[in-house]
């Protein structure tokens, strides 16, 4: 399985900042992907991020709200924008293994927004 | 649309016995694959089992295994020999194919008592 890390591990915010948060993986990946899980919650897609191309979002989710980027195949960030206390969930970032099915997470980032 | 459905929100097992998490699925596609994950309370997400549609045999890791019913479109996990690091957030998923998004259940607490 891929190694993924994440930073910042967590964060408090005050409302109205932003945060962006990164995602490195020890492999190249040609798909990464970012889901949300609210408190108590199921995770849920925001985006899919190729490398080279803009980011497909999700139903409900929008480019200014969750800007990303995907510089190179092994490096991805989420930003989160004019954070309200709405946006505390925790954000996790995920890659397929190698030619397979299977996903693989990050750690995830606790995010609490004040 | 793909939906995944996980009826119990909690459930509990005494140690080193034997419990059964429910899942049902809805889908269009014929093949696709499915999978549980466990997050503990470090909320790192664990890859614990896949199936593949297509195979009728039901996967099994060391404790864990499932029983996949395509026709019914059921996939519960059952875990053997309950241990207390079991102790967690089940997730069952799906996924159309490689490169797609993952539609997660809402998850259920499994609690182990000593």
């Amino acid at each position: 399985s891929a190694v993924i890390s994440q930073k910042p591990s967590r964060d408090i915010c005050q409302r109205g900042t932003s945060l962006t948060i990164q995602c490195q993986v020890d492999s190249q990946v040609t798909m990464m992907f970012w889901y949300r899980q609210q408190p108590g919650q199921s995770l849920t897609l925001i985006a899919t991020a190729n490398q080279g191309s803009e980011a497909t979002y999700e139903s409900g989710f929008v480019i200014d709200k969750f800007p990303i980027s995907r510089p190179n195949l092994t490096f991805s960030t989420l930003t989160v924008s004019n954070m309200s206390p709405e946006d505390s969930s925790i954000y996790l970032c995920s890659v397929d293994r190698f030619q397979s099915d299977e996903q693989f997470f990050g750690p995830g980032t606790r995010l609490t927004v004040l | 649309a793909q939906t995944v459905t996980q009826s119990q929100p909690e459930m509990s097992v005494q140690e080193a016995e034997t419990v059964t998490l429910s899942c049902t699925y809805d889908t269009s596609e014929s093949d696709y694959y499915l999978f549980w994950y466990k997050q503990p309370p470090s909320r790192q997400m664990i890859l614990v089992i896949r199936q593949e549609a297509y195979k009728q045999q039901n996967a099994t890791e060391n404790r864990f295994s499932v029983n996949f019913q395509k026709a019914a479109k059921s996939f519960s996990l059952k875990i053997s020999d309950s241990q207390l690091g079991d102790a967690a957030m089940y997730f069952c998923a799906y996924r159309p194919g490689a490169n797609s998004k993952l539609t997660f259940g809402k998850g259920i607490t499994l609690s182990v008592r000593p």
